[in-house]
């Protein structure tokens, strides 16, 4: 069965920082695009950042770039997400997500469950 | 990168049809045709439903049909059933290379 599992959310304080952690299976994670989603409750998804399949490319939105990093060990399976200099408005349900293969940039065929990351004091 | 445009709500009865509009700018949806929808059920994830404005991923119903004309993509459902009911989420690939989604439509199945 293919599988996304997202851990690491949690409560912080803004300016502090977390790591989400998203562990595939199921599926040859290494020749796959993979792809950080966020969504407030009630909201619309908003796209965070993507990376290619071997890591060495990556693009984020204009709301997250330089406080966060996308990387991704091919070797364990798992994609992370690290967070700095968190502020209110990063609360949110996070969702790693599979790029599809025909559209790896643009796409998103499999999704986890999400973890949920609270930024409040 | 603003939100595309979606109505809020939609509702339809049991083998009706709806449609599902998403407005965009030429940067986005009117840019190129990476386009897709997304049904998202209360505390799931979204589920890919359409790809590249017209596509279905295999597992897909047919009664679900999308579409493209200018800066504005279109969702279908045709013979609406109760399991319709969801929230439905558009989004398009950006001359920026990112991607931006719709604040999403929540149809209602009366």
């Amino acid at each position: 069965e293919v599988q996304l599992v997202e851990s690491g959310g949690g409560s912080v304080q803004p300016g502090g920082s977390l790591r989400l952690s998203c562990e595939a299976s199921g599926f040859t994670f290494s020749s796959d695009w993979m792809h950080w989603v966020r969504q407030v409750p009630g909201e619309g998804p908003v796209w965070v950042s993507r990376i290619n399949s071997d890591g060495s490319s990556t693009t984020y939105a204009d709301s997250v770039r330089g406080r966060f990093t996308i990387s991704r060990d091919n070797a364990k399976n798992t994609l992370y997400l690290q967070m700095n200099s968190l502020r209110a408005e990063d609360t949110a349900v996070y969702y790693c997500a599979r790029g599809l293969a025909v559209a790896p940039r643009s796409t998103l065929n499999i999704w986890g469950q999400g973890t949920t990351v609270t930024v409040s004091s | 990168q603003s939100a595309l445009t979606q109505p809020a709500s939609v509702s339809g009865s049991p083998g009706q049809s709806i449609t599902i509009s998403c407005t965009g700018t030429s940067s986005d949806v009117g840019n190129n045709d990476y386009v897709s929808w997304y049904q998202q059920h209360p505390g799931k994830a979204p589920k890919l439903m359409i790809y590249a404005v017209f596509n279905r991923p295999s597992g897909v119903s047919n009664r679900f049909s999308g579409s493209k004309s200018g800066n504005t993509a279109s969702l279908t459902i045709s013979g609406l059933q109760a399991e319709d009911e969801a929230d439905y989420h558009c989004s398009s690939y950006t001359s920026s290379n990112t991607l931006v989604f719709g604040g999403g439509t929540k149809l209602t199945v009366l």
